[in-house]
This record gives C-alpha cells, structure tokens and sequence, in this order.
C-alpha cells in the first residue's frame, strides 16, 4: 500500500522553510527520503528506522513518529538547488514486507 | 567511483517485442531492484534481489521478469510489449538490505523504454 505525501506541490522562495509529510495507513519499520530532479535518477537524502532519532543531512532533517505512522522531511532556508520533486519510500512491520513501496512525490518549486 | 549503469538508455520497441534491460550496480553492492516511472503512477515496484535470489516481486504481470547474476549485475526481462509499459526503468542498488539494516538506495539515470 502506497504512502500518502502531502502537499502535492508547493511553491517556496528563497530562504522560506518547507515540511512535507509522508502518511502509512500500516505500521513502518523504516521511512526512506529521496529527491529526483528533472531528467535525473532520484537521489538518497536520508533513512529513519524504527526505533531510531530524527536525521540531518545540511539544512535538510527529518522525523519518524511512530504512533502516527508519519514521517516529515523539514527544509529549512530553502536554496534554488532544492528544487525537484521528493519521494518518501516506506517499508512495512512484519514479516515478508520487505519492499520498499514510494508516495507519488511532492514536487518543490524554490524562486528567487 | 563509478555509480548505477543501465543499459540502453533510450530504447524503442514495437508492441508484442520483448526487451531485456541490464543493471550494474556499484562495486560491492549486493542488492538490486527494479522500479517502474510513468507521470501517473509514480515509481512501482517491479522486484528486488540479494544475492541472485529474489526477495520480492511487486503487482505486475508475468510478462515482467528479472534476474541478478553472481556478480550482482541484474536484467529485467519484458515480453509481450503493450503500449503501457512505455515508462522510466529504474534500478537500484544498496550495499545491503535496504529495508532491515538502514542502507540507502543508488539509482540508476535509468532506461526510458518507448513502445509504439
């Protein structure tokens, strides 16, 4: 079963903060982030397994709730080069879950 | 060092033709899975393998098959093309198990498949 992202799409200027959200109506083991820009394959940001902390990667972090069965990616600051879309990628609790199953993305325009 | 090499990149086939795509991944990386981009649907899941097994398949017919050779290299085999399965292929590689042990994906650019 898919992940829900939210927004679909947003617009941001330089230097705003974004949050996108990413929902499982299933119980996670792990969240994946990555960003695909146009044309180009999508790119690992970062990983959040069960369990752990929330991760940093530059101006560009991420949580795990566990209860909520949600993740959410926060860029902060936000710069032209964050432009592109952003996929999470979540894999499910339990047994012979093991693919890792993407929301249909979140596309993130940055202006000057 | 050198990242995720698909081949062909561009490929044009007729409908009913099959086509076999080829992925090799990162040195030393053992697992390899198969995506499928269109606009509509996203990236779905065509299946992953470790070590020459594969580990799991995703909601596609049978005329989507796979393999992954002793040195990880992997193809992805498409029979019966329908105009349909015109799409982005994907692969990716992890170092291990990227849903167990907290590895990242490394794809690919890809293979943009075009059946008319």
């Amino acid at each position: 079963q898919q992940p829900v992202q939210s927004p679909q799409a947003v617009i941001l200027r330089e230097g705003e903060d974004a949050v996108i959200n990413c929902s499982s109506s299933k119980a996670l083991y792990s969240v994946h982030w990555y960003r695909q820009k146009h044309g180009e394959a999508p790119v690992f940001l970062m990983i959040l397994l069960k369990g752990g902390e929330q991760k940093g990667h530059e101006k560009i972090s991420a949580s795990f709730n566990e209860k909520k069965q949600q993740s959410s990616l926060y860029l902060t600051a936000s710069q032209l080069s964050y432009s592109g879309t952003y996929f999470c990628g979540t894999v499910y609790s339990g047994a012979g879950s093991y693919q890792l199953t993407f929301g249909k993305g979140t596309k993130l325009s940055v202006i000057p | 060092k050198a990242g995720v090499t698909q081949t062909p990149r561009y490929l044009i086939k007729t409908r009913g033709q099959q086509v076999t795509l080829s992925c090799s991944p990162i040195s030393g990386h053992r697992s390899v899975s198969w995506y499928q981009q269109t606009p509509g649907q996203g990236l779905q899941f065509l299946f992953e393998y470790f070590s020459e097994t594969q580990r799991n398949k995703g909601n596609f017919p049978g005329r989507f098959s796979g393999r992954q050779f002793s040195n990880s290299r992997s193809e992805m085999n498409v029979s019966t093309l329908e105009l349909g399965d015109s799409a982005l292929y994907l692969c990716a590689s992890s170092l291990g198990l990227a849903d167990r042990e907290g590895y990242g994906y490394t794809f690919g650019s890809g293979t943009r498949l075009t059946v008319v």
